[in-house]
């Protein structure tokens, strides 16, 4: 049961600002918003999370509005090495294995250009 | 992430032989997860453990078994592996006590190729 929807690809080129929208119109009031980046060949990596509003790291920024039915990975001034898949995942602390939990579907697969 | 291993990282086998893949982990982690991952999809899962007495499966797990050895060790086994599980697999472990949600870490991954 996918809970969450995103677009297959994007591109961008060096410097730019990306922002990948994710929906998840039916997200449960315990759900929180996670997302991963994926390098060829290698394991999801955990990028940022967040309930509400907006969360910032070092890596990215979460941008989540008062409904929450959507959320925008925002990735400042990419480069050639932010090239990778991007998963958006709705869920609490029930796991994976919990029907709708914590889902992978396919990602973004952002291809940033020189 | 080095706190999750997996052995081997590339295997090359037949159709119809025994498989086993294995992953440990360092984290402390009480949960242990397998994914498959086919060219242009995403991650599917296979078997998770939510602690050394529980196995449940997964969105895929025909054709696969576990076996959780350890706190630390999950083991995949493809008893007689078919071509359509070629494939990367990952293992991935998770520890949501005092989060209210559920992050995962994620091994390097597992080619296997089944001629």
């Amino acid at each position: 049961l996918a809970k969450t929807t995103q677009p297959i690809s994007m591109d961008s080129y060096e410097g730019q600002e990306v922002n990948i929208t994710c929906s998840h119109n039916n997200i449960a009031t315990n759900d929180y918003i996670t997302w991963y980046q994926q390098f060829p060949s290698q394991g999801p990596r955990f990028i940022i999370q967040g309930y509400k509003t907006k969360v910032t790291n070092e890596v990215a920024s979460l941008f989540i509005p008062a409904d929450r039915k959507s959320s925008t990975l925002s990735l400042p001034r990419v480069s050639l090495s932010d090239t990778a898949v991007y998963y958006c995942l709705v869920g609490d602390e029930r796991g994976p294995g919990s029907q709708g939990n914590l889902i992978f579907g396919k990602g973004t697969k952002l291809s940033v250009k020189p | 992430d080095a706190d999750v291993t997996q052995t081997p990282r590339n295997r090359i086998t037949k159709t119809g032989k025994r498989i086993m893949l294995e992953c440990s982990q360092t984290k402390g982690h009480d949960r242990m997860y397998w994914y498959r991952q086919d060219p242009g999809l995403g991650l599917r899962l296979i078997y998770y453990s939510f602690d050394v007495k529980d196995i449940n499966k997964g969105e895929i797990s025909d054709g696969y078994s576990v076996s959780r050895q350890a706190q630390a060790k999950f083991s995949l086994s493809l008893e007689s592996a078919i071509p359509n599980q070629t494939a990367l697999y990952f293992c991935a472990t998770s520890d949501p006590q005092g989060v209210r949600t559920d992050t995962q870490y994620f091994g390097p991954g597992t080619r296997l190729t089944v001629l």
